[in-house]
């Protein structure tokens, strides 16, 4: 079946350290977005893609990174300058405009 | 810029009760309206969508019209049950003038008592 894989389910993080978010997608789809989700809060919009080799920053994209090098892959780096990395974090692609998205899992990023 | 605003939750209702969760839009172009849903420690699912004007998506009990005179997309359900227990989020994608992104709500948070 089509879909978006996130991995891992949960992640552990020191602080002072980079971490990658991996998301991958079997759904043709030419859009990526990554987005971040505080506890009892909305989405935010981290970074998106709409064509490979190409992204754009989003609403909050300080202390982020990605790379879009293949059409299925969409990796998130979470660097040791994002301040507040704990927060849980969802990767979503998207086949056209006005189409909806479809969402992965999710990523638990935990700071210890 | 586009916006969505949704009706404050928590929004509790005992089983087999009617809903709706209140979502207005603004938005400078012509956008397509969705309402998604998140089960806890899962990411969101497209519930359903109407992309012009007095459209009405369905799915699974649910209904939502595109009301372009009020900007309004409000969810309803007949009856509810224990296992419509989630957030739903109300959002948009406006083609025109936002590159297809989607502006979300914040949620509101249903809880569904047997």
């Amino acid at each position: 079946d089509g879909g978006i894989t996130q991995s891992p389910k949960y992640l552990f993080r020191k602080e002072g350290q980079n971490v990658t978010l991996s998301c991958e997608q079997n759904l043709n789809h030419d859009a990526m977005y990554w987005y971040r989700q505080d506890p009892g809060q909305g989405l935010r919009l981290i970074y998106y893609s709409q064509i490979v080799n190409d992204f754009q920053k989003g609403d909050i994209a300080e202390g982020y990174s990605v790379s879009r090098e293949k059409k299925e892959s969409f990796p998130l780096t979470v660097t040791s300058a994002q301040k507040n990395p704990t927060a849980f974090y969802l990767c979503a692609s998207s086949m056209r405009q006005g189409s909806g998205y479809t969402f992965g899992s999710g990523t638990r990023l935990t700071v210890v | 810029g586009n916006s969505v605003t949704q009706m404050e939750g928590p929004v509790t209702l005992s089983e087999e009760a009617f809903l709706t969760i209140n979502c207005t839009y603004t938005a400078t172009g012509y956008p397509s309206l969705f309402w998604y849903v998140q089960y806890p420690g899962e990411g969101l699912q497209l519930l359903l969508k109407a992309t012009k004007a007095d459209d009405k998506g369905s799915n699974k009990g649910f209904e939502a019209t595109y009301r372009k005179e009020t900007t309004s997309f409000h969810l309803e359900k007949g009856s509810v049950q224990v296992s419509d227990s989630a957030v739903y989020f109300c959002a948009l994608s406006d083609a025109d003038t936002n590159a297809g992104k989607s502006t979300f709500g914040d949620g509101t948070t249903l809880t569904v008592k047997p």
